[in-house]
């Protein structure tokens, strides 16, 4: 099992440009995560989906924000256009079921930096 | 909502040597669930040890055990015979009983030296 695939693994781009963020859940996982993480706010949950059909995304912090999952097996995280604040380290995660207590598999994320 | 803090942002061990880190929790909720994630400078976030509310025994995984005290709302993590190998960020974790959405505590950094 490969584990959770997130690309890119740096991301620098300029302020104004449009970002998009990619990952591969775990085969037969059905809930799908994304977190950001800060220095100063730590780690945010932003957007979770399950069975592919977005459940909460309270934690997107603007409509600059957008995230799809079109198929169970790839999600996207897109930020347009991206400013110098939305630099952090972003996660993808999944876990096996919707099911309270599941354990969730994390990504090695994405550093995203903007200048 | 609920909030996780973690007291300590920094602790030091030495190898072999034992070392606790804190954890508390505020919520309204009766049943849930605790973790204790290590993030090592890998970046990645590897699960070290889960507690279920509702069981009174307190999880042990190996060298990592917790000391779970509800009623405090309270989940320390001690890491026994500290290895090289447990340098990382430690961060403590909470997941309600339905859906399994993780709010995370702001970590706390550990350095074991040999």
């Amino acid at each position: 099992d490969a584990g959770v695939i997130q690309s890119p693994r740096h991301e620098v781009t300029e302020m104004g440009q449009e970002v998009t963020l990619r990952c591969k859940p775990i085969s037969g996982h059905n809930s799908l995560f994304w977190y950001r993480q800060t220095m100063m706010r730590g780690l945010e949950l932003l957007i979770y989906f399950n069975n592919n059909v977005p459940i909460d995304d309270s934690g997107m912090p603007e409509d600059r924000f957008s995230a799809k999952m079109p198929n169970a097996s790839f999600s996207t995280l897109k930020i347009q256009p991206s400013e110098p604040r939305d630099s952090a380290v972003y996660f993808c995660a999944s876990s096996p079921s919707r099911r309270a207590g599941e354990k969730l598999f994390f990504g090695s994320g994405t550093q995203l930096s903007v200048l | 909502a609920q909030t996780v803090t973690q007291s300590q942002p920094e602790m030091s061990v030495q190898e072999a040597e034992t070392v606790t880190l804190s954890c508390t929790y505020d919520t309204s909720e009766n049943n849930y669930y605790l973790f204790w994630y290590k993030q090592p400078p890998s970046r990645q976030m590897i699960l070290v040890i889960r507690q279920e509310a509702y069981k009174q025994q307190n999880a042990t995984e190996n060298r990592f055990s917790v000391n779970f005290q509800k009623a405090a709302k309270s989940f320390s993590l001690k890491i026994s015979d500290s290895q090289l190998g447990d340098t990382a960020m430690y961060f403590c974790a909470f997941m309600k009983d339905a859906g399994n959405k993780l709010t995370f505590g702001g970590g706390t950094r550990v350095l074991v030296k040999p």
